[in-house]
């Protein structure tokens, strides 16, 4: 079946410090790729996504590359700010509109 | 964006009572909607598949009987946990999705089951 698997948190970084948040997926087909942010108490915002090999989806900053030959879509940002303090959430999803598989979700706080 | 509401937001009941939570698509017709669970920092659990006028697909271990689902129209879907208990608290939160199939995610709803 398919899966997501996400680098283990909590990642603490300083403020403008680089981020790198790990994904790789487990798929039988092609399918697409998101990164989903939870901030505390709310749902979940899509953040990025990318729908085929060596797409890369970027939003707010935030970039992240569907690679096929490593079967991952690591998330990254330059430079992060206090307000980027949330849950991010990888994502898979095997053909359009179904069901989505997400990863563990990883914890990021950014200190002022 | 499209907006997905859920109501209440918060809601605390007796063990043994029953909640509905509401999930609304705002500006769009959803035949489909998905009602996630999430647990303590865990990932979010898909629990069952809402089809507009149809029964709801369950994923597997998920009791149909205790969490009902209704999608009685384009813009509405509810689930109700019955006779809870406090094993069933919880954040739960729903998505819809649109006619160009995508997915629009709800704010969540803390269920705190006493």
């Amino acid at each position: 079946g398919n899966s997501v698997t996400q680098m283990e948190g909590p990642v603490t970084l300083s403020e403008e410090a680089f981020l790198t948040i790990n994904c790789t997926y487990t798929a039988t087909g092609y399918p697409s790729l998101f990164w989903y942010v939870q901030y505390p108490g709310e749902g979940l915002q899509l953040l990025l996504k990318a729908t085929k090999a060596d797409d890369k989806g970027s939003n707010k900053g935030f970039e992240a590359t569907y690679r096929k030959e490593t079967t991952s879509f690591h998330l990254e940002k330059g430079s992060v700010q206090v307000s980027d303090s949330a849950v991010y959430f990888c994502a898979l999803q095997e053909t359009s509109g179904s069901r989505l598989t997400f990863g563990e979700g990883t914890q990021l706080t950014v200190n002022p | 964006g499209a907006v997905v509401s859920q109501h209440p937001s918060r809601v605390i009941c007796k063990s043994g009572t029953s909640v509905k939570i509401e999930c609304r698509s705002l500006d769009f017709q959803a035949t489909t909607m998905f009602w996630y669970r999430q647990f303590p920092k865990k990932s979010l659990m898909l629990m069952a598949t809402s089809n507009e006028g149809s029964k709801a697909t369950y994923e597997q271990g998920v009791e149909k009987d205790k969490f009902l689902i209704n999608h009685a129209s384009l813009t509405l879907s509810t689930l109700t946990v019955t006779s809870a208990h406090p094993e069933d608290s919880s954040f739960y939160i729903c998505s819809a999705r649109d006619h160009n199939y995508e997915q629009y995610f709800g704010p969540g709803t803390r269920l705190t089951v006493t």
